[in-house]
């Protein structure tokens, strides 16, 4: 059964450093998703990414955060300068269509900042 | 804003003691509500999408059920392996674009 991988499963990281999260979402997906839990708090939205660019975006994707599909396979989260607020489970999710709430979540990276 | 509030926080029941976790919700323009189970340290596993009021879904041991205000996963006879949180989301607008918002999650258990 397809699914969606991300690496790496858990990186711990100082304060201000650079962060790069990896996603490998399902072959024929054509939206892509970032979504992040802090621990014991709800699943909160950050961005989704469709046709090589963002579509929508939450408060909390502000300039500090970037995402990129650098080939036809990978779909990446890059913190640039990591708070200790960034501390959390970051799910990347893709699905077939837009107009749909089934999406096909990956197991999640967490990130811990020191 | 729109706001997704489960009920209870969490749940304990014994093996084959059916239950009713719920979810109730305040958005502008309801486009669709979505059940996902979640397994501790893993993602969200989608399990149901509803659209409007009236429907319902089933899938083994669960059925969703929607109002224009809330929305209930009803257990029946649960088994351990039911234990999980659950999360309810919906998707709010004309557009098909507007992000998922989530509840906070019931979490499930289930004694043998």
């Amino acid at each position: 059964e397809p699914e969606v991988t991300q690496t790496p499963s858990h990186q711990v990281t100082q304060m201000g450093q650079e962060v790069i999260l990896r996603c490998v979402p399902i072959s024929n997906h054509l939206y892509f998703y970032w979504y992040r839990q802090i621990l014991g708090q709800k699943v909160e939205f950050l961005v989704s990414f469709y046709n090589n660019e963002i579509s929508e975006k939450s408060e909390i994707f502000d300039d500090q955060f970037s995402v990129e599909r650098p080939d036809g396979s990978n779909f990446t989260l890059k913190i640039r300068s990591t708070k200790l607020e960034d501390s959390a489970m970051y799910f990347c999710a893709s699905s077939l269509s837009i107009n749909t709430g089934e999406l096909f979540f990956g197991e999640g990276s967490r990130l811990t900042v020191l | 804003e729109d706001q997704v509030t489960q009920s209870p926080e969490a749940l304990r029941l014994q093996e084959g003691e059916s239950s009713s976790l719920n979810c109730s919700y305040t958005v502008s323009g309801l486009r669709g509500l979505f059940w996902y189970r979640q397994d501790p340290g893993k993602g969200p596993e989608f399990l149901f999408t509803l659209y409007s009021a009236g429907e319902e879904k089933e899938k083994e041991r669960l059925k969703a059920t929607l109002t224009k205000k809330e929305s209930f996963l009803h257990i029946t006879a649960p088994k351990p392996e039911d234990s999980a949180t659950y999360l309810c989301a919906v998707q709010a607008g004309s557009s098909g674009n507007t992000p998922l918002v989530f509840g906070k999650g019931t979490r499930l258990s289930v004694i043998a």
